[in-house]
């Protein structure tokens, strides 16, 4: 079966990094999306991942690892409006886009 | 401005209504998307289209219908086979398959 599997809550102090990980067991592999979610909204697209490596965008950085299976998600200088769930996503060799649960980041001062 | 709408934003009925939830975009992409998301829960995909007057069932297609007969309109009913029906319904759109996806505000249904 396919899966992605992300922690269920993290929390993280204001101006703090963390590190939101996803892995994944798919058929196939046409690419990894990360989205913001916050609470109540739609969900809104953060990173692009197709090939291994680190994509930086501003104080939102995504990295891949195809033959691990493996992405995570680095969020640096932390602010309040960060507090959201990120969700990973995964397309597979259908190009179906297969979703985790999510993670929800608790942002405290 | 170019985006997705879904209206309303709430919506309530009594079990054993069909309920039709709207979708419209105008960012001229040719897939669209519907899900559904519960409490702590991922994205279950419901239906897809990747073109005008086709569409495919999702995961979680049974008690749902669509249509696609406009390139900018996906509109999904809710049918009273929907055993729980109570949810947050999402609409997304995308250029292609392959690239990412666009969401609309929501629908939160309540049926009781």
């Amino acid at each position: 079966g396919q899966n992605i599997d992300q922690p269920t809550e993290m929390t993280a102090t204001e101006g703090a990094i963390v590190q939101i990980n996803c892995t994944y067991q798919t058929s196939g592999f046409n690419g990894l999306f990360w989205y913001q979610q916050h609470a109540g909204e739609a969900p809104t697209f953060l990173s692009y991942n197709v090939l291994d490596g680190l994509e930086e965008k501003g104080r939102f950085s995504s990295f891949l690892s195809r033959s691990k299976g493996y992405s995570y998600l680095l969020l640096k200088e932390l602010q309040m409006k960060d507090s959201a769930s990120y969700l990973c996503a995964v397309t597979d060799s259908n190009y179906q886009l297969i979703w985790g649960a999510g993670t929800k980041l608790i942002i405290k001062p | 401005d170019g985006g997705i709408t879904q209206s309303p934003k709430y919506l309530f009925r009594k079990e054993g209504q069909n309920v039709t939830l709207s979708c419209e975009q105008n960012l001229n992409h040719d897939a669209m998307y519907w899900y559904r998301q519960d409490p702590g829960q991922g994205l279950r995909l419901i239906y897809y289209s990747q073109i005008v007057n086709d569409f495919q069932k999702g995961d979680i297609a049974e008690g749902y219908s669509v249509s696609r007969e406009k390139k900018e309109s996906f509109p999904l009913t809710v049918t009273s086979a929907q055993k729980n029906p109570t949810a947050f319904y999402l609409c997304a759109s995308s250029s292609d398959v392959t690239y990412e996806q666009y969401f609309g505000p929501g629908t939160r249904l309540t049926v009781t």
